[in-house]
C-alpha cells in the first residue's frame, strides 16, 4: 500500500543550528513533492515545491532535496530561529492522481533559544 | 480579504445531527479541496473539485459525507448523522488550475461531535 512517513514526530534543536526533516515514501511515483508549515490552530502554508526531475530547491534559509531512487526528501532550515518552531508537513502529488495531494503526518520542530 | 475563508470556525453538535461546513476559495482559483485533520495527525484528503469536471470523491470516508461546489466559487461539505469519530478540523484549500500548484488553505472548521 502507499505510505508517506516523516522521520519523527518531534525534533528539538538549538537556535542557529540546521534542522533536517525527512520524508520517506513507498509505492508512489510522485510527480511533485511539496513542503508546508502549519502553526497551531491554523491551516498549512506552502513553503517549497520540488519536481521529480529536480534534485534540489532553495528559498532563503530553506533547502529541499528529492531523491527518487531512495524515495526520500530532505527539508533543511539553516540558521534556525525560535520563530521556525512549527509542524512541517510533506505532501506528494502522484502523477496518476491529478491534483490530489497526500500528506505525511508531520514533524513538530521546536527551536530553543 | 484575499485568502480562503471557512465558516463556522467552530461547530459543536450532537451525535446524529447533520452539519454543513462552508468554504469560500480565493477568487479565480478553479481547484478546491477538502481535507480532514484529526488531532495530532496529518491531513486526510476528502474531495477535490476542478472547474466543471466531475469531482474526485475518492477520499470521502462514507456516504454520510458529501460536498458541492457552485461553479468556481463557494463549496459546502455536509456530514449527515454525525458520529463522534467525525470530530476533527476540516480544512479547505484552493489553487489555480495548474497541476502541482501550491494550495492555499483556510483556517479550518473545528467540529466536535458530542
Amino acid at each position: 500500500s502507499q505510505k508517506i512517513e516523516q522521520n519523527s514526530e518531534a525534533l528539538n534543536i538549538q537556535e542557529g543550528k540546521t534542522a533536517t526533516l525527512t520524508c520517506n515514501y513507498t509505492n508512489y511515483s510522485p510527480a511533485y513533492l511539496q513542503w508546508y508549515r502549519q502553526d497551531p490552530g491554523r491551516g498549512p502554508v506552502f513553503l517549497l515545491l520540488i519536481r521529480e526531475n529536480e534534485k534540489e530547491k532553495r528559498k532563503e534559509r530553506l533547502k529541499v532535496t528529492f531523491d527518487t531512487t531512495l524515495k526520500q526528501s530532505l527539508f533543511h532550515i539553516t540558521a534556525s530561529q525560535p520563530a521556525d518552531s512549527a509542524t512541517y508537513l510533506c505532501a506528494l502529488l502522484s502523477g496518476t492522481s491529478y491534483g490530489k495531494l497526500t500528506f505525511g503526518q508531520g514533524t513538530i520542530l521546536t527551536v530553543h533559544p | 480579504g484575499a485568502g480562503v475563508s471557512q465558516s463556522p470556525s467552530n461547530k459543536v453538535t450532537e451525535k446524529g445531527k447533520d452539519v454543513e461546513l462552508r468554504c469560500d476559495p480565493i477568487s479565480g482559483h478553479t481547484a478546491l479541496y477538502w481535507y480532514r485533520q484529526r488531532l495530532g495527525q496529518g491531513l486526510e484528503f476528502l474531495i477535490y473539485f476542478q472547474g466543471n469536471s466531475a469531482p474526485d470523491k475518492s477520499g470521502l470516508p462514507s456516504d454520510r459525507f458529501s460536498a458541492e461546489r457552485t461553479g468556481e466559487s463557494v463549496s459546502t461539505l455536509t456530514i449527515q448523522r454525525t458520529q463522534q469519530e467525525d470530530s476533527a478540523v476540516y480544512l479547505c484549500a484552493s489553487s489555480t488550475h495548474a497541476v502541482g500548484d501550491e494550495q492555499f488553505f483556510g483556517p479550518g472548521t473545528r467540529l466536535t461531535v458530542l
